[in-house]
């Protein structure tokens, strides 16, 4: 069936580099827009970003952007978010997830369970 | 960026009551716009596309309407099932923006 796994959260100091990866299966990963969604403790979701099924466009939410870059493999069926400049309010649960309807996948669905990312010195 | 505000911020229920979730955008979104469920601890569960549209295997129950700005989400009969916090989120442009969220406990 249908599996996202994240992998690559845990603790960082703040101003290092992280990457996240999301191991997709069960379905056609290279025809399919990916998202991240991260969730910090106790907060709400706030979108991060958003990768064309080829990856020939993205989209970065205002307060990643210029830091954050999404990217992927279609080879190996993985999605990959690698975070720089990392700040303490980077602390959140991120979510991969798989985008619906072909341009500009617009609806999410499914979530992965998460991995969670701590900045802290 | 288009925000989202979601009313009421929380509301306490008891099984088989309507419960009715609005949620505004800042501007005119047409029908982009999608509810999910968050259980504790657990990932987002897509409930309603496209304003209306039920995700498939999602209950009955569940509906959604409106569009340009003002949407709802219903619950017709809520279920012990159905108590969790409940996100709307704009899909019109980017980057996408959910609401605040609505808690939905027991009273």
């Amino acid at each position: 069936q249908l599996q996202l796994v994240e992998s690559g959260g845990g603790v960082v100091q703040p101003g290092r580099s992280l990457r996240l990866s999301c191991a997709a299966s069960g379905f056609g990963f290279s025809s399919s827009g990916m998202h991240w969604v991260r969730q910090a403790p106790g907060k709400g979701l706030e979108w991060v970003a958003v990768i064309w099924s080829d990856g020939s466009n993205k989209y970065y939410g205002d307060s990643v952007k210029g830091r954050f870059t999404i990217s992927r493999d279609n080879a190996k069926d993985i999605l990959y978010l690698q975070m720089n400049s990392l700040r303490i309010e980077d602390t959140a649960v991120y979510y991969c997830a798989r985008g619906v309807v072909v341009n500009p996948w617009p609806w999410i669905d499914p979530w992965g369970q998460g991995t969670l990312v701590t900045v802290s010195s | 960026d288009i925000q989202m505000t979601q009313s009421p911020s929380s509301v306490s229920a008891s099984v088989g009551d309507r419960v009715t979730i609005t949620c505004r955008a800042s501007q005119g979104i047409s029908n982009w716009l999608a509810w999910f469920q968050q259980k504790p601890g657990k990932a987002p569960k897509l409930l309603i596309f496209a304003a209306s549209s039920l995700q498939s295997g999602v209950p009955s129950r569940f509906s959604g309407s409106g569009s340009g700005t003002d949407f709802t989400l219903t619950i017709s009969s809520l279920q012990p099932e159905d108590f969790a916090t409940y996100y709307c989120q704009q899909a019109d442009s980017f980057p996408f923006t959910f609401g605040p969220g609505t808690k939905v406990d027991i009273k």
